[in-house]
């Protein structure tokens, strides 16, 4: 499985755009990469999910290079709320044995400030 | 009603005694994911279980077991348990085949072994 590594924290102000950057350079073709964002005590929760290039849904962006060796989830004009860790991962959901078996880092702390 | 249902919530145990965390889910998912989580650090796979006949160890499979007694539920026993199994525990599970990577987390366990 590729292994991705995050920045541990960083800090923003409300109102602020927030691009968090991952890096896996040893992406595999089939894999794609997901983020999820987690709350204290509380299960990780799905934010986005890529595979090429960007993807775009109604609470963040994901920005995938051409070489897809690192990704880049940007959240428009963070909230106090969105104060958590946010996580990369990246699997393979098209072998014929779906072994994507969600394999989380340490994540990034994020964390908004007024 | 939560998709992703956790049983006990909270759990107090002594060093030694066998104690069984219970998940269950009616997202009608094939796959099922059970992980630790201990604070400050990411999340950590135990167990992993694609469909009803078939169960894979994780990443920590040491002193843990797990039944797939339906394809709703998936238990997670502790047979001696230990004071660093102390740790907040989450259920997953995902959609099996295609390209979709989201996973749904229960609402976790937090386990304190003393």
């Amino acid at each position: 499985l590729a292994k991705t590594t995050q920045p541990v924290s960083m800090d923003s102000y409300e109102g602020q755009e927030v691009n968090i950057t991952c890096s896996h350079n040893n992406i595999a073709t089939n894999d794609y990469i997901t983020w999820y964002q987690q709350f204290p005590s509380q299960g990780p929760r799905f934010i986005i999910q890529g595979y090429k290039t960007k993807v775009t849904n109604e609470v963040a962006s994901l920005f995938i290079p051409a070489d897809r060796k690192s990704s880049t989830l940007s959240l428009p004009r963070v909230s106090l709320s969105d104060t958590a860790v946010y996580y990369c991962l990246v699997g393979d959901t098209l072998t014929t044995s779906g072994t994507y078996k969600y394999i989380f880092g340490t994540g990034t702390r994020l964390k908004v400030l007024a | 009603d939560a998709d992703v249902t956790q049983t006990p919530r909270n759990r107090i145990t002594k060093t030694g005694k066998r104690i069984m965390l219970e998940c269950s889910q009616t997202k009608g998912h094939d796959r099922m994911y059970w992980y630790r989580q201990d604070p400050g650090l990411g999340l950590r796979l135990i167990y992993y279980s694609f469909d009803v006949k078939d169960i894979n160890k994780g990443e920590i499979s040491d002193g843990y077991s797990v039944s797939r007694q339906a394809q709703a539920k998936f238990s997670l026993s502790l047979e001696s348990a230990i004071p660093n199994q102390t740790a907040l525990y989450f259920c997953a599970t995902s959609d099996s085949g295609g390209t979709n990577t989201e996973a749904f987390f229960g609402q976790g366990t937090r386990l304190t072994v003393v």
